[in-house]
């Protein structure tokens, strides 16, 4: 069964700052991979997923992720952090070979500083 | 409306009251799930169903009943709950009959606290 770890609980950065969340996954194949926000009071939103082909995906509000194998990791990354990004982000990953269901991450916490 | 919308927003309810969830999606999918989301633990996936007939249960306590009259609606029906059932009850949709390349739709929620 695939798994997936987000090893930072919470991240703090400035407003403006570069970011970078990251997301280990567990799986013996390449996975289906996504990455969803949250935002207060809301349901998750989809920010990028990765299925094949090029491992820089881009997504929506500025983000983009990087699929490396070789480290079995797909981190989220921003240029240029906005006080609107501070939310929770959830990591996923599908299995291509066997559960449909995505497996989710715990979560990062993002809180972003003026 | 659009997207998926759930209500109510915010629940409480005595260890011996019955209530339901209601989900709803606009989106014209064919399957939709509930979740279970505690504070720092991953999202725990309780029930997916499929052209209205359920598919999964993730060893859901017989306190929560699904129900799922058609592919739109979805609800989830409480009753003799514990404290530790506490939570936001998530809603969630997809367009095909599910697959691990599916990206799901949320609704915002029901904060549920149970006393």
């Amino acid at each position: 069964a695939q798994s997936v770890t987000q090893p930072d609980i919470h991240i703090t950065v400035s407003e403006g700052a570069s970011l970078e969340l990251r997301c280990n996954y567990s799986y013996g194949a390449t996975p289906y991979l996504f990455w969803y926000v949250q935002s207060p009071g809301q349901g998750l939103q989809l920010l990028l997923k990765y299925f094949s082909g090029d491992t820089l995906v881009q997504g929506i509000k500025g983000f983009e992720a990087e699929f490396k194998r070789s480290q079995s990791s797909f981190n989220l990354r921003k240029p240029s952090v906005h006080w609107s990004d501070a939310a929770e982000y959830f990591c996923a990953v599908g299995a291509t070979g066997g559960s449909y269901i995505p497996t989710f991450g715990r979560g990062t916490s993002l809180i972003v500083h003026p | 409306e659009t997207g998926v919308t759930q209500t109510p927003r915010h629940l409480v309810m005595g260890m011996t009251n019955k209530k339901s969830l209601k989900c709803e999606q606009h989106l014209g999918h064919n399957a939709m799930y509930w979740y279970k989301q505690s504070a720092k633990k991953p999202l725990e996936l309780m029930f997916v169903y499929n052209f209205k007939e359920q598919t999964e249960n993730n060893s859901v306590p017989s306190r929560f009943s699904p129900e799922c009259p058609n592919s739109s609606h979805l609800f989830l029906h409480l009753h003799t709950l514990q404290p530790e059932d506490s939570a936001l009850y998530l809603c969630a949709s997809s367009p095909t009959s599910g697959g691990a390349a599916d990206t799901q739709y949320f609704g915002p929620g029901t904060r549920l606290t149970v006393l």
